[in-house]
């Protein structure tokens, strides 16, 4: 089956440093989703990319979907607190009639005042 | 606003007992899911519901049943709870198709002893 892969699982970063994390599929996507899960929380949707080198910015966060969308990335220019938690992405299941998605075990982001 | 509403929050069972988590959305999604969280897993899909009156099994369903009630509702049920269980489980919509985003409950920690 489809596999989401993320790099780095952990990353601890000095407050104001930059962060990036990265995801490969073994399958090319029709989408990439990114989400963000708050220690204790829930996930919640940050975007959604869909075309082939596609950027896409908010605010202090950069994605990318790659040419051949298979990868993508999240880019955190100068990390604050508030940054901390664990990033997921999440591409859709193509042998699964497109309701499922794979979630890449996800990269925690953890930031030293 | 409520979004996705999961009951209970916590519960601890022991094994053998059976337990039903309840979820219910009020944003008139088609598409429902079940989820399971385990430290360094990332989100494992047990179960999905396309549209009210069909279920499918996703990556993770063996111990498990599910029941789409109606539209907003969709619960998880552990006929035999096992320690293997022990996780935390997310429900979550969508509207139709994975090209939409997903919107996640609180989550139901559970501990099976």
């Amino acid at each position: 089956g489809q596999q989401v892969m993320q790099i780095p699982q952990y990353q601890h970063v000095q407050e104001g440093e930059d962060f990036t994390t990265y995801c490969n599929s073994s399958t090319t996507l029709s989408n990439i989703q990114w989400y963000k899960q708050r220690p204790g929380g829930h996930p919640v949707f940050l975007i959604q990319l869909v075309k082939s080198g596609e950027v896409k910015k908010q605010k202090r966060l950069t994605f990318q979907f790659g040419e051949a969308k298979k990868n993508s990335s999240l880019h955190i220019t100068a990390t604050q607190t508030t940054d901390v938690g664990t990033y997921f992405c999440a591409g859709p299941d193509s042998g699964a009639g497109s309701y499922q998605l794979t979630f890449g075990k996800g990269t925690k982001l953890s930031v030293i005042p | 606003n409520a979004g996705v509403t999961q009951t209970p929050k916590f519960q601890v069972l022991k094994t053998g007992q059976s337990m039903t988590l309840q979820c219910a959305q009020d944003m008139n999604h088609n598409s429902m899911y079940w989820y399971r969280q385990d430290p360094g897993m990332g989100l494992r899909l047990i179960y999905y519901s396309a549209s009210e009156g069909t279920t499918d099994k996703g990556e993770v369903p063996n111990g498990y049943n599910v029941s789409r009630l109606n539209k907003r509702e969709f619960s998880l049920r552990l006929e035999s709870a096992a320690p293997s269980q022990t996780s935390v489980y997310f429900c979550a919509s969508s509207g139709t198709g994975s090209v939409q985003p997903q919107h996640f409950g609180d989550g139901t920690r559970l501990s099976i002893l």
